[in-house]
């Protein structure tokens, strides 16, 4: 069964670093979305793309944050300079062409990021 | 921002008997809901998912029930396993905003043998 893979798994960073999360998407998928849980809390929605731009975006994804698809296969977030809030579980999830039913998101394993 | 509620942070529910989880949102225009599970340090998983043209959908052990009137979903598990054991997120989103994901704060259902 298709899966949406990411990498790394962990990444320990000083704060100010700039850190790339990527993704590799389920092939015939054309929404992508970022996600993250800080600790203990909900997972929260960071940013959507489709057709190679944002779709929606949250407050949380301040121009700290940017999104791309370098290479029309992976999908990556940045950080330009990461804070200490900036620690959390990162998830990519992955969604194929809409129909009037809404289809599924699909998520990856996350990368747990720390910022000291 | 609480659009979409689990009030019940844990459930614990004996090997083959039913574990209902339960899902309350605050946003009508919520078109589509789902049920993730998930393990410590792993993404959530699918489990199953409802349109909100349906009352009521059903897959294997896993229903989920639609109460559009009283913003009201829930899961049902029967018979349980204790490899269901896990957290349990409802999500929910709207076709017209770009079909983001809200979740709530997940339950975590403890199937004991």
């Amino acid at each position: 069964e298709p899966e949406v893979t990411q990498t790394p798994s962990h990444q320990v960073t000083q704060m100010g670093q700039e850190v790339i999360l990527r993704c590799v998407p389920i092939s015939n998928h054309l929404y992508f979305y970022w996600y993250r849980q800080i600790l203990g809390q909900k997972v929260e929605f960071l940013v959507s793309f489709y057709n190679n731009e944002i779709s929606e975006k949250s407050e949380i994804f301040d121009d700290q944050f940017s999104v791309e698809r370098p290479d029309g296969s992976n999908f990556t977030l940045k950080i330009r300079s990461t804070k200490l809030e900036d620690s959390a579980m990162y998830f990519c999830a992955t969604k194929a062409p809409t129909s009037y039913y809404q289809e599924t998101q699909y998520f990856g394993p996350g990368t747990r990021l720390l910022v000291l | 921002d609480q659009q979409v509620k689990q009030n019940s942070p844990s459930l614990s529910v004996q090997e083959g008997r039913i574990s209902i989880l339960n899902c309350d949102y605050t946003n009508s225009m919520f078109d589509y809901f789902l049920w993730y599970k998930k393990y410590p340090a792993e993404g959530p998983t699918f489990l199953i998912s409802i349109s909100s043209i349906k009352d009521k959908n059903e897959d294997g052990r896993f229903t989920v029930f639609l109460n559009k009137s009283a913003k009201h979903l829930s899961l049902h598990i029967v018979p349980s396993q204790p490899g269901d054991s896990a957290v349990y997120f409802c999500a929910a989103s709207n076709y017209n905003q770009g079909g983001k994901l809200i979740f709530g704060q997940g339950t975590e259902l403890s199937v004991k043998p």
